[in-house]
């Protein structure tokens, strides 16, 4: 089944502690991205990559950062995390002329 | 810059009532569009899209959006509702050409009561 995984689905982290975020695509989508999601602002994106080892920001990057080491793997990085980035999060990816994406389910992070 | 208008934050409906909820956009360029549903503790799942052709779109569950090109506008319509197309409703815009970026709406709540 074509899908787009994310884990963990839910975290709940404190102030400053490293953490990272997975996703994973089995369509082998050249381009992926990061969103998140809050209330009465829609979805931002975070980051984006369109290939492996070539990443760039999005509308939001501050206190993020993310990797391409291969083609099917974007993990999202907080390395100190705060309140504010307490918010829901969505990988997605996209291979084809259309700028199409397909969601993951979602990462719901908490930072007390 | 590609920018997204979704005019109504919150859409209350009685359940077999018509609804429409409205987009517009923003862009230099040309546009594919698209509309995306999230229901309740769930992910985003594409509900239908604009590429280029036929301006009226479809999709499996009774809902339709017409592009118009000369009112900038992608409002979602369906004759006619049902409890379970409760959910949010996300507007969003790619410029043609740029494979890394949608541009979202900030969502509108489409809330059907019996």
């Amino acid at each position: 089944e074509a899908q787009v995984t994310q884990n963990p689905r839910y975290l709940i982290t404190v102030t400053g502690k490293k953490l990272t975020v997975t996703c994973s695509q089995n369509m082998n989508h050249e381009y992926m991205s990061w969103y998140r999601q809050d209330p009465g602002l829609g979805l931002r994106q975070i980051y984006y990559s369109m290939n492996v080892e070539v990443t760039d920001k999005g509308d939001v990057p501050e206190g993020y950062k993310v990797s391409r080491k291969e083609k099917r793997n974007f993990p999202l990085i907080l390395e100190s995390p705060s309140p504010n980035q307490t918010s829901l999060y969505f990988c997605a990816s996209n291979g084809g002329l259309v700028n199409e994406q397909f969601f993951g389910p979602g990462t719901r992070l908490t930072v007390l | 810059a590609q920018s997204v208008t979704q005019l109504d934050s919150q859409v209350p409906v009685f359940e077999e009532a018509p609804v429409e909820l409205r987009c517009n956009y923003s862009s230099s360029v040309s546009v594919y569009l698209f509309w995306y549903v999230q229901y309740p503790n769930q992910g985003l799942q594409l509900l239908l899209k604009y590429l280029s052709g036929s301006t009226l779109v479809e999709s499996i569950n009774g809902f339709e959006a017409e592009f118009n090109k000369s009112q900038t506008s992608f409002h979602l319509r369906k004759p006619s509702v049902h409890i379970s197309d409760t959910a949010e409703y996300f507007c969003a815009v790619s410029e043609w050409g740029s494979n890394y970026k949608l541009t979202f709406g900030k969502g509108t709540l489409l809330t059907v009561n019996p």
